[in-house]
């Protein structure tokens, strides 16, 4: 069985500072996936990784795979306000029906 | 970009009623579309996946009897909570794979509070 593990769980942080999420699993995987979600609102796709060493950056968010280690990364840059949501990867497993398996999410909160 | 419609984004009903949600993918072809279910400050979990003109593949302790999917075409599946009960409230989430990207586009959810 597929198991998906995110840490941290909370986050705080002050405006300016950089900080790592990191999402561990547990089987080979195709691929990874990172989503946003803001309180009360649906998922927001932020980054789908594809191959070992595939890093895609948007504007303070950069996400990257390592498929050997069966991890990847989200990191932040110089946190803004606006950051504030819960970041959740997800993951299919190789060889599966193609149906996600979430991580447990990371609720972050960006201080002023 | 792949849209997912997602109805009703609310909706309040009494115990032993049903309730059904539509989700449609609005500019693709879904073959198959997941539903998936939130309780509060939880990840999402998934209850089933929806293959259009077979039954639906239900995740282990998900009552197929009390959650009906109905995926009839390539644009809509349906969850219909059937003799609803408080504990069914939840946050509902449909989802359709967009295999052109490799990406998986989510409905807006709809809000299920069983009074």
């Amino acid at each position: 069985e597929l198991k998906v593990e995110q840490n941290p769980l909370f986050l705080s942080m002050q405006e300016g500072k950089n900080y790592t999420i990191y999402c561990n699993y547990s089987t080979t995987s195709d691929r990874l996936y990172w989503y946003r979600q803001d309180p009360g609102k649906s998922l927001e796709s932020l980054f789908v990784l594809l191959s070992n060493g595939a890093v895609k950056q948007e504007g303070r968010l950069m996400a990257s795979l390592d498929t050997k280690a069966r991890l990847s990364t989200l990191h932040i840059t110089a946190a803004v306000h606006d950051l504030s949501a819960t970041y959740f990867c997800a993951v299919v497993p190789s060889g599966s029906a193609r149906q996600l398996t979430f991580g447990s999410g990371t609720q972050l909160t960006v201080l002023p | 970009g792949a849209v997912v419609s997602q109805h009703p984004s609310r909706v309040i009903c009494k115990s032993g009623t049903s309730v059904k949600i539509e989700c449609r993918s609005l500019d693709f072809q879904a073959t198959t579309m997941f539903w998936y279910r939130q309780f509060p400050k939880q990840s999402l979990m998934l209850m089933a996946t929806s293959n259009e003109g077979s039954k639906a593949t239900y995740e282990q302790g998900v009552e197929k009897d009390k959650f009906l999917i109905n995926h009839a075409s390539l644009t809509l599946s349906t969850l219909t909570v059937t003799s609803a009960h408080p504990e069914d409230s939840s946050f509902y989430i449909c989802s359709a794979r967009d295999a052109a990207n490799y990406g998986y586009t989510f409905g807006s959810g709809t809000r299920l509070t069983v009074v």
